[in-house]
């Protein structure tokens, strides 16, 4: 079935980078995504991907996605404070077109 | 950029009353809706897909006579919890996506419902 799967937690130094990554199990995945979330709030989608493509880059943002290994990441350059907040993988699905999302990983930028 | 915007974002309500949650696309249409339910510290779960002009979607175990979805025009889809009950408090986000592009989906703020 599909599964994603993302570490829990991840703890930076504001400056430095952060990368947070994700497993997904659906080969047939057409497009993957990032979303974050701050307390209370919905989702904002940061950037996404297309399952044919290796690399996107958006200002801080980098999505590296090795499909072989069916290994999605996320590299946040200059971590600062304000990019504290739980970050959500998540693929579309190829068979029905649904998001399937990861547990989210907590990101807590120390000053 | 693409906007969708729910409402309320906060209800408190007595056990046994009706909500209705509004999720609107606020500049572009979306045939599809989405409607996901996240507890604390949890990922979201899609609770059923809306499609404009016909029938909700549900997801294995989610109560069709619970939560009711309407989804009357190209750019509104309305989630209603029914008789609510306390186990049904928790935050509800609905997500639009856009019927040009197709993806990706934009979520709204989410609504918090509490039942006391």
């Amino acid at each position: 079935g599909e599964d994603v799967e993302q570490s829990l937690f991840l703890s930076v130094r504001e400056g430095d980078s952060s990368v947070i990554n994700c497993t997904y199990t659906d080969s047939s995945s057409t497009y993957l995504y990032w979303y974050k979330q701050e307390p209370g709030a919905g989702l904002q989608l940061l950037t996404y991907i297309f399952s044919n493509m290796d690399m996107k880059q958006d200002q801080r943002l980098t999505v590296l996605l090795n499909k072989k290994d069916k290994h999605l990441s996320l590299r946040i350059a200059d971590t600062q404070t304000g990019d504290s907040a739980i970050y959500f993988c998540a693929e579309r699905a190829g068979n029905t077109g649904k998001l399937i999302f990861g547990q989210g990983t907590t990101l807590q930028v120390k000053p | 950029g693409a906007v969708v915007s729910q409402h309320p974002s906060w209800v408190i309500c007595k056990s046994g009353t009706s909500v209705k949650i509004e999720c609107r696309s606020l500049d572009f249409q979306a045939t599809t809706m989405f409607w996901y339910r996240q507890f604390p510290k949890q990922s979201l779960m899609l609770m059923a897909t809306s499609n404009e002009g016909s029938k909700a979607t549900y997801e294995q175990g989610v109560e069709k006579d619970k939560f009711l979805i309407n989804h009357a025009s190209l750019t509104l889809s309305t989630l209603t919890v029914t008789s609510a009950h306390p186990e049904d408090s928790s935050f509800y986000i609905c997500s639009a996506r856009d019927r040009v592009s197709n993806q990706p989906q934009h979520f709204g703020d989410g609504t918090r419902l509490s039942i006391l």
